[in-house]
């Protein structure tokens, strides 16, 4: 098992531009958090996605991000129209369908920088 | 208001002294509660978790639930413990059960 794989690493955006950041899950995890952790300060909770549904959007930005979890393919994050407040680093972790989120499994992170 | 607090952004300390990472929280209820900690350049993973009362690499965490903490600590503090630790409480809310992080504290340990 390979473990929570996010991509790309690294991204570099211009002001304006879109990111998009893409979480694939560990084998038969269906359930997907997002969180942000920006420069000298801790986890934020964004997001909570089981295949196909949004759970729990409440730590969303109420405009540009958007994220998704289809029945086929990774979990992608969106962010439309970047800003140089949402340079951070964005973790996605997983858990499996039957443990109620209490241990859940990170990727190494996408760190994206707005220039 | 529900939150988790964890007081100290830096602890700083000599190779060989004790160590205690503050963790309080205030959710109502008995919230199970976690550890967790990032390595430089690695993954966040799981430390420990209260309900299994268990050591990993010396750490111990004891809930006190009068106080409402749960204070991470190890009794001689070892270069590689060097790091980010997160207290993590486990709620219930919105229907389902959610780990709200604290902020962190990152753990500095000098030769």
């Amino acid at each position: 098992n390979a473990g929570v794989m996010q991509n790309p690493r690294h991204l570099v955006r211009r002001r304006g531009q879109e990111a998009r950041l893409r979480c694939s899950p560990m084998k038969g995890h269906s359930h997907v958090y997002w969180y942000r952790q920006l420069p000298e300060e801790g986890l934020k909770f964004m997001v909570y996605l089981q295949k196909e549904n949004i759970i729990d959007e409440s730590g969303m930005p109420k405009e540009r991000f958007s994220a998704e979890f289809p029945k086929e393919g990774p979990s992608i994050l969106r962010i439309q129209q970047v800003v140089r407040g949402d340079s951070a680093a964005y973790f996605c972790a997983s858990s499996p369908p039957d443990r109620g989120g209490e241990t859940q499994y990170f990727g190494p992170g996408t760190r994206l920088l707005v220039l | 208001a529900q939150r988790v607090t964890q007081p100290e952004k830096l602890l700083s300390v000599f190779k060989g002294a004790p160590v205690e990472l503050k963790c309080n929280y205030s959710y109502s209820g008995s919230p199970e509660l976690f550890w967790y900690v990032q390595y430089s350049r690695q993954r966040l993973q799981l430390l420990l978790r209260h309900i299994s009362r268990e050591s990993i690499k010396g750490f111990t965490a004891d809930l006190n639930k009068g106080e409402t903490s749960f204070h991470l600590k190890k009794p001689f503090a070892q270069e590689e413990d060097s790091a980010m630790y997160y207290c993590a409480p486990k709620i219930f809310s919105g229907g389902y059960n959610k780990l709200i992080f604290g902020a962190g504290t990152r753990l500095a340990v000098h030769p």
